[in-house]
């Protein structure tokens, strides 16, 4: 098993520029998350999934679109890109229960806006 | 709303014990712990449940109190591999608003 996939490992963008960034998971999870850390602010809970078709918004959604069509896939799409969203962004993903598991992160998403 | 941690940094010699706290003001239903290294993801510790029941390495110990909505990690006989920045995640009931983690207390083990 790959375990939880993120790409691109890095990325610059220009301020107003859209992208996306992809997570993928082949552990059949149906919980998955994004979050985003800056120096001083820990792990951010922007979005998260408990399965397709369903996701809902965490602590700082503001810039940020998630869709979930797949249980695999869960990207996250930056719409106008900020300098405020320059910072590491982590994915992760659980299988389901009655609690939130043991959270599988991928190895993040370096994004620089400038 | 992020869960508090305390203290936001320590400092140990190898074979030290430590203790970090975390505290949350809303109902929770678990508490996570985990552990990141410089540059890497962070990666699952243990978990600790309403009602008692625990989930995770043998060789971490935690506690969970409900009633003050407080957690403590204890790090005994600290060894140099544990240097790193420690994150607690609470999950409120019936997981509204996801897992939310704190700011992380970071551990430094010198020799």
């Amino acid at each position: 098993n790959a375990g939880v996939t993120q790409t691109p490992k890095f990325q610059v963008l220009k301020t107003g520029q859209s992208m996306t960034l992809q997570c993928a998971q082949d552990m059949n999870h149906e919980y998955m998350s994004w979050y985003r850390q800056d120096p001083g602010m820990g792990l951010r809970l922007i979005h998260y999934s408990v399965g397709a078709g369903i996701t809902d918004q965490g602590e700082v959604p503001n810039g940020y679109n998630v869709s979930r069509s797949t249980t695999e896939d869960f990207p996250l799409r930056l719409l106008s890109a900020a300098p405020s969203q320059t910072s590491v962004y982590f994915c992760a993903s659980s299988s389901d229960g009655d609690s939130y598991n043991e959270q599988f992160f991928g190895p993040g998403t370096r994004l620089t806006v400038l | 709303q992020q869960p508090v941690q305390s203290p936001q940094a320590v400092i140990l010699r190898e074979g030290e014990d430590a203790v970090i706290n975390c505290s949350s003001s809303k109902a929770l239903y678990s508490v996570h712990w985990y552990r990141q290294k410089h540059g890497e993801a962070p990666v699952f510790l243990m978990i600790l449940l309403k009602g008692g029941e625990q989930k995770g390495h043998e060789k971490i110990s935690a506690s969970f109190n409900e009633k003050k909505q407080q957690s403590s990690l204890y790090l005994t006989a600290s060894q140099l591999s544990y240097s790193g920045t420690y994150f607690c995640g609470t999950e409120g009931r019936g997981g509204a608003d996801g897992l939310t983690f704190g700011k992380g207390t970071h551990l430094i083990i010198q020799p």
